[in-house]
């Protein structure tokens, strides 16, 4: 069965870097588009970024561009998310979804990024 | 950028009754591109309808999708206890892909 496991939350100070990762299996992971939506404590979800199977597109919310960075390896079945200069509006519980057509018919359990001094 | 309305915010309702939320886009949205999702509390989002009105494997057929342009609604005809949650919807678009509504929660009565 398809699973998507997230890893790699934390605390952090503002400003400081996280590295998220999402562990994908049950599905041929090369053959699909992904994407990280966060949900901040309390709020609803916000799309953050995507990345296309080949790796060849990405994109990025107005919020993230130019501080977080979207890869893959399709070789270890994993997605990632590189987080830089975090900010407090960053915390989130922080989920890859797998992308069917222009939904997301797959999502992991989330990982808890928390940005506070 | 396509702003997602969800009303009510909150509706409270009791099992057996049926359910009606609305979702409406700031600009036509099209029908392929819009997705309706269940959160409980805890757990990650999980989709219910794509495309507007099909629904996504294992969904029960008391849910159901309809709506074109800007007006969309997600109906649950007899509440079970566990359809008690939040309920979203995502509309995909080219200028910023993805986009949700804020929620509308809803809750025993």
């Amino acid at each position: 069965q398809v699973q998507l496991v997230e890893s790699g939350g934390g605390l952090v100070k503002p400003g400081g870097s996280l590295r998220l990762s999402c562990a994908a299996s049950g599905f041929t992971f090369s053959d699909y588009y992904m994407s990280w939506i966060r949900q901040a404590p309390g709020k609803g979800l916000e799309w953050v970024s995507y990345i296309s199977s080949s790796g060849s597109t990405i994109y990025y919310a107005d919020s993230v561009k130019g501080r977080f960075t979207i890869s893959r390896d399709n070789a270890k079945n994993s997605l990632y998310l590189q987080m830089n200069s975090l900010r407090a509006e960053d915390t989130a519980v922080y989920y890859c979804a797998r992308r069917w057509v222009s939904e997301f018919d797959y999502w992991g359990q989330g990982t808890l990024v928390t940005v506070s001094s | 950028e396509i702003v997602l309305t969800q009303s009510p915010g909150t509706l409270s309702l009791s099992p057996g009754e049926r359910a009606t939320l609305s979702c409406r886009a700031s600009q036509s949205v099209s029908s392929s591109y819009l997705a309706w999702y269940q959160q409980k509390p805890g757990q990650a989002p999980r989709l219910l309808i794509y495309g507007a009105s099909s629904r996504a494997t294992g969904i029960p057929d008391r849910f159901s999708g309809s709506g074109s342009g800007t007006d969309f609604t997600l109906t649950i005809s007899r509440l079970e206890p566990e359809d008690f949650a939040v309920y979203y919807c995502q509309q995909y678009g080219s200028s910023r892909p993805w986009t949700f509504g804020q929620g509308t929660k809803v809750e025993i009565k």
